[in-house]
């Protein structure tokens, strides 16, 4: 079964609102990353969070990981109809192997 | 080069042909990863890389899926007598470190389609 699972599969907002998404994972994990990905094809990094960190900011966006209830967040301030995108988490765990495990993602629309 | 690149960025193949996809990483990269998503699906690890030995195959589906990397650098997925269900889009991704511990970078991905 998949490490990480988002929450909820999908969302749609209006621009100008705030949008936050929910990661879940099993194992472990040395780190825990949000990647944007557009139109089904390459994905990009958005921020990267550590296991000894419970929060970091980058722009508009703010990701908290809470290690005891293995789950993060990402909240997206004042949406733009280009934040139109899926938003996945990945975590890379602690078992030895360097992999990481991407969850189902959530689809993000922002209608303008 | 700026970023990764793979090629092609589309392929049909028929059924039962083999196909190769490539991928060309950040110049320097020591880590290459291989990701499969299908349509509407979250990333599916199929291998990872370290310099040119793979430490990590689990996520091969079957036998008929290889990769290979050269020099550190160039890698290539190699699919046999394809399948339907192989059908997705391929990604590749490389990071400066092979610890788990750095950002991965991602290619545009290679669109296969079996008939």
């Amino acid at each position: 079964s998949q490490q990480g699972e988002e929450d909820p599969q999908a969302l749609s907002i209006q621009e100008g609102e705030n949008a936050t998404m929910n990661c879940s994972y099993k194992t472990s994990i040395n780190n825990l990353q949000w990647y944007r990905q557009n139109s089904g094809r390459g994905l990009v990094h958005l921020i990267l969070i550590r296991s000894n960190e419970r929060e970091k900011h980058s722009g508009r966006l703010r990701v908290t990981l809470d290690t005891s209830k293995k789950s993060s967040s990402l909240l997206i301030t004042a949406s733009r109809a280009a934040d139109t995108a899926s938003y996945f988490c990945a975590t890379a765990t602690t078992s030895g192997t360097y992999k990481y495990i991407f969850g189902t993602g959530t689809r993000l629309k922002v209608l303008a | 080069g700026a970023g990764v690149s793979q090629s092609p960025s589309n392929k049909v193949t028929e059924k039962g042909k083999d196909v190769e996809l490539r991928c060309d990483p950040i110049s320097g990269h020591t880590a290459l990863y291989w990701y499969r998503q299908s349509l509407g699906q979250g990333l599916e690890f199929l291998i990872y890389f370290q310099g040119n030995s793979a430490p990590d195959k689990s996520g091969l589906p079957s036998d008929r899926f290889s990769a290979e990397r050269t020099g550190g650098s160039v890698s290539t997925l190699t699919i046999q007598r394809t399948q339907q269900e192989d059908s997705a889009v391929y990604l590749c991704a490389s990071s400066s470190d092979s610890g788990g511990t750095d950002t991965q970078y991602f290619g545009p991905g290679t669109r296969l389609t079996v008939l």
